[in-house]
């Protein structure tokens, strides 16, 4: 079974300039996730998909963030302007409701 | 409300055995475990669900006890492939989890 996977693996931009993550989850996988995990952190949720549906958005920055599935399948979160302390480590993770989640293996953003 | 782990770093010799635990301040529906290694991705170990049961999976187990909003984990006879670091994650009925606050797990031949 194919695993989450995500593109690009590593960016380096700089301050103010615009980003852009892609993941393709699980197939079957209703719920789609993306986290931010700062380094030495646990991951912390920016938004979660349930199908096309937005389920939860409470803490993405939404300034200067945004994220969509699209046709409930494959997601992209953007984010323009950059800031320095948007530099982490970008995870998506899909799911069946409720269920575990699966992550892919990241987008490393460095800001500078 | 981000759970606390605790102890926040485990240092181990092979064939020792660990508990991390993990508390939360709200009423938890489940609790996930996840172990990460260094430049990867989470990995799910497994996920206990309100009824206060007990899971093992080889030498790795779980208990959660939702009255106390607790959960932990249970390693035994350590291997070196379980270094890495632990996050539990909370669900307290929202349908999305809070990860704690990680606990550092090294094992040393």
């Amino acid at each position: 079974e194919a695993g989450v996977a995500q593109s690009p693996r590593y960016k380096i931009i700089e301050k103010r300039q615009s980003v852009a993550f892609w993941c393709n989850p699980i197939s079957g996988h209703a719920t789609l996730y993306w986290y931010q995990q700062i380094l030495g952190q646990g991951p912390k949720l920016l938004i979660q998909f349930q199908n096309n549906g937005v389920v939860d958005d409470s803490q993405l920055p939404k300034d200067r963030f945004s994220a969509e599935r699209l046709k409930g399948v494959d997601s992209t979160l953007k984010i323009q302007p950059a800031k320095l302390e948007d530099s982490a480590v970008y995870l998506c993770a899909s799911s069946f409701i409720r269920h575990e989640q699966f992550f892919g293996p990241g987008t490393r953003l460095t800001v500078l | 409300q981000q759970p606390v782990q605790s102890p926040q770093a485990v240092i181990l010799r092979e064939g020792e055995d660990a508990v991390i635990n993990c508390s939360s301040s709200k009423a938890l529906y489940s609790v996930h475990w996840y172990r990460q290694k260094h430049g990867e991705a989470p990995v799910f170990l497994m996920i206990l669900l309100k009824g206060g049961e007990q899971k093992g999976h080889e030498k790795i187990s779980a208990s959660f006890n939702e009255k106390k909003q607790q959960s932990s984990l249970y390693l035994t006879a350590s291997q070196l492939s379980y270094s890495g670091t632990y996050f539990c994650g909370t669900d307290p009925n929202t349908d999305k989890l809070i990860f704690g606050t990680g606990t550092r797990l090294q094992v040393f031949p």
